[in-house]
């Protein structure tokens, strides 16, 4: 069975703290995506990529940065945790022209 | 500027009715558009696919109806059931989808026993 897993399923930090969301998936994708769901607001995108070391910005990548130095690992940065990215963090992956596959998500609170 | 509405926001339907959820999209040049179903706890989960050559695909209890000349998609659950609760979105994508999903901001479906 084909798996997105991402490393925490929730997570407490601190303002001002640097946080990393870890997404790994097995099933040799070239994309992968990180969303943040916020009620209301449905899925919005934050980054993606189609390749190693390749990124792109989403519809919201302000205060966010993310690594892919491997094709199976995308890696999600807060470079200094603010209480308005207190969200459910959703990384997904999918092949050329196929649908996504999603992880259980992230329960990120900052305080 | 949101290129998917989805309608509506919410709906709460008894065991056995049909609920219907409605997506609008604005670009023409979306060729693939599927549906996804998320459960509380769990990441959304593809449920249903459609591309425009067709108006109509089934499978099992859910159809998705297409009308690309109103530029309209929508998603019927046949004799819905208790288990059928989550939260529902639609999304677009371009090039076979083999460009990124823009998602609808979803609909929270309740069927009471």
């Amino acid at each position: 069975d084909v798996k997105v897993t991402q490393s925490s399923r929730y997570l407490v930090k601190r303002t001002g703290e640097k946080v990393f969301l870890e997404c790994v998936q097995d099933m040799d994708h070239e994309n992968m995506f990180w969303y943040r769901q916020d009620p209301g607001l449905g899925l919005r995108l934050i980054y993606f990529s189609y390749d190693v070391k390749m990124k792109e910005k989403g519809d919201i990548p302000e205060g966010y940065s993310v690594s892919r130095e491997k094709k199976e690992r995308f890696s999600l940065i807060l470079e200094s945790a603010s209480t308005n990215q207190t969200s459910m963090y959703l990384c997904a992956s999918s092949y050329l022209g196929g649908g996504y596959t999603f992880g259980s998500g992230t329960r990120l609170t900052v305080v | 500027q949101q290129q998917v509405k989805q309608s509506p926001q919410s709906l709460i339907v008894q065991k056995g009715g049909i609920p219907i959820i409605n997506c609008a999209y604005e670009n023409t040049a979306f060729d693939y558009f599927p549906w996804y179903q998320q459960f509380p706890g769990k990441g959304p989960a593809l449920l249903i696919a459609i591309r425009p050559d067709v108006s109509e695909k089934k499978e099992g209890r859910f159809t998705i109806s297409f009308n690309k000349s109103a530029k309209q998609f929508s998603l019927h659950i046949m004799d819905s059931q208790p288990g059928d609760s989550a939260t529902y979105f639609c999304a677009a994508s371009k090039h076979g989808g083999s460009e990124k999903l823009v998602f609808g901001k979803g609909m929270k479906l309740t069927v009471n026993p």
